[in-house]
């Protein structure tokens, strides 16, 4: 089974420009969660897909980021103008099943680090 | 208020020997599931071990155990006979049923020492 993807690994932009992340989770996984990892901190949720609409998006900045899940399937999250603090890595994960009770972990691509300067 | 507390930023523990990271939770919904990943220095998130928060026994995956107490609200990892290849910063985290959010803590550096 192909895991989640994501691209680019790395992107190093300047303050001011613009940058979008891809995701591609694994195959038939209904909700889509993509993370911001600053550097030493734990993932914080920016936003929730459910198939394609949005379940959770309230620590999105959305003055500057943005996301989409088309057809319910990839995503992309875009950030708007950069912002030196938005530096991190940013991780998607995919997870089977909305809830059964049953584990249905999320899965982890390997994550985009971004570097702003 | 936080859903996942995990008060240990870092930890040494000498190689072969046991070792408890400690996390505590927060939630009103009955039904919520408790994970642990594993964050190495290369980046990626690798899921260890479930408990859901009706399972009457602490869930147990090779050399990782859960100790889940829910009165007390606490889903500790332990980690037994510790391997160099332990070293990394471990996540808890949370799925509550009503939101399907996973609730992740700021997380615990893990040093093995040889």
């Amino acid at each position: 089974e192909a895991g989640v993807a994501q691209s680019p690994r790395y992107k190093i932009i300047e303050k001011r420009q613009s940058v979008a992340f891809w995701c591609n989770p694994i195959s038939g996984h209904a909700t889509l969660y993509w993370y911001q990892q600053i550097l030493g901190q734990g993932p914080k949720l920016l936003i929730q897909f459910q198939n394609n609409g949005v379940v959770d998006d309230s620590q999105l900045p959305k003055d500057r980021f943005s996301a989409e899940r088309l057809k319910g399937v990839d995503s992309t999250l875009k950030i708007q103008p950069a912002k030196l603090e938005d530096s991190a890595v940013y991780l998607c994960a995919s997870s089977p099943v909305y809830w059964t009770g049953a584990k249905a972990e999320a899965f982890f691509g390997q994550g985009t680090r971004l570097t702003v300067v | 208020a936080q859903k996942i507390t995990q008060t240990q930023p870092g930890m040494f523990v000498q190689e072969k020997e046991a070792v408890t990271l400690d996390c505590t939770y927060d939630t009103s919904d009955q039904s919520y599931g408790l994970f642990w990943y594993k964050q190495p220095s290369s980046g990626e998130m690798i899921f260890l071990i479930y408990q859901g928060s009706y399972d009457e026994q602490n869930a147990t995956e090779g050399r990782y155990s859960l100790n889940f107490q829910k009165a007390r609200k606490s889903a500790n990892l332990v980690i037994s006979a510790s391997q160099l290849g332990d070293s990394a910063m471990y996540f808890c985290a949370m799925r509550e049923r009503s939101f399907n959010k996973f609730y992740f803590g700021s997380g615990t550096k893990l040093n093995v020492k040889p």
